[in-house]
């Protein structure tokens, strides 16, 4: 089984639906991420939380919420869908140590949710 | 505010040519520097990091070393395989939040 799994791995859904996007992992870490990829742009930060108590917005938090169910569950919203949010969205996970450390994190991604919204 | 800026593409490339992909970045303190890549329908992987000026990022033959004085992490590969055809990103870390590039988009042809 993958480290960070994704689900769903592809959706297409219709604008003002509510879509969440599921994100769990097995590797213990404490720091989990949102991000969007759009072409020409890389990825963007939506979402960060460095424990089950800890949310923070990211550069593109606008139109999208989350939910750190547990350690390994971090979940990603998007209330009224609308066309210009289809992207393709990775889940993250970090090693770094709980709080706002410095130290050399390495990322671990998910394969990714392709979502269109129509 | 912290940024990573690299060469934007897409470059293509016979197999066993040299690959140099230019980042340089901008932050505050001392950012650990990373290169990932993303192989087409996945997710990005680690290909290597540098966590402080001087190290030598390597993996696969690809190499980047982390230069303070004139703020680069240069990516390169002295003979590239079709199977390294990819996505390339940069990206820095100073602690909070991880930073990227834009992405550079390789093709290796036979």
């Amino acid at each position: 089984d993958a480290d960070v799994t994704q689900t769903p791995r592809n959706r297409i859904t219709k604008t003002g639906k509510r879509i969440m996007l599921e994100c769990s992992q097995t590797k213990g870490h404490d720091r989990m991420y949102w991000y969007r990829q759009d072409p020409g742009l890389g990825l963007r930060l939506i979402y960060y939380s460095f424990d089950v108590k800890d949310i923070n917005k990211g550069e593109i938090s606008d139109g999208y919420s989350v939910s750190r169910q547990a350690q390994a569950k971090f979940s990603l919203s998007l209330e009224s869908a609308i066309p210009n949010q289809t992207a393709l969205y990775f889940c993250a996970t970090s090693d770094g140590s709980g709080g706002r450390i410095s130290g050399a994190n390495v990322l671990t991604f998910g394969a990714g949710s392709r979502l269109t919204v129509l | 505010g912290d940024s990573v800026t690299q060469m934007e593409g897409p470059v293509t490339l016979s197999e066993e040519a040299f690959l140099t992909i230019n980042c340089t970045y901008t932050a505050t303190g001392y950012p650990s520097l990373f290169w990932y890549v993303q192989y087409p329908g996945e997710g990005l992987q680690l290909l290597l990091k540098a966590t402080k000026a001087d190290d030598k990022g390597s993996n696969k033959g690809f190499e980047a070393t982390y230069r303070k004085e004139t703020t680069s992490f240069h990516l390169e590969k002295g003979s590239v395989q079709v199977s390294d055809s990819a996505v390339y990103f940069c990206a820095l870390n100073t602690g909070n939040q991880f930073y990227f590039g834009t992405g550079t988009s390789l093709t290796v042809i036979p």
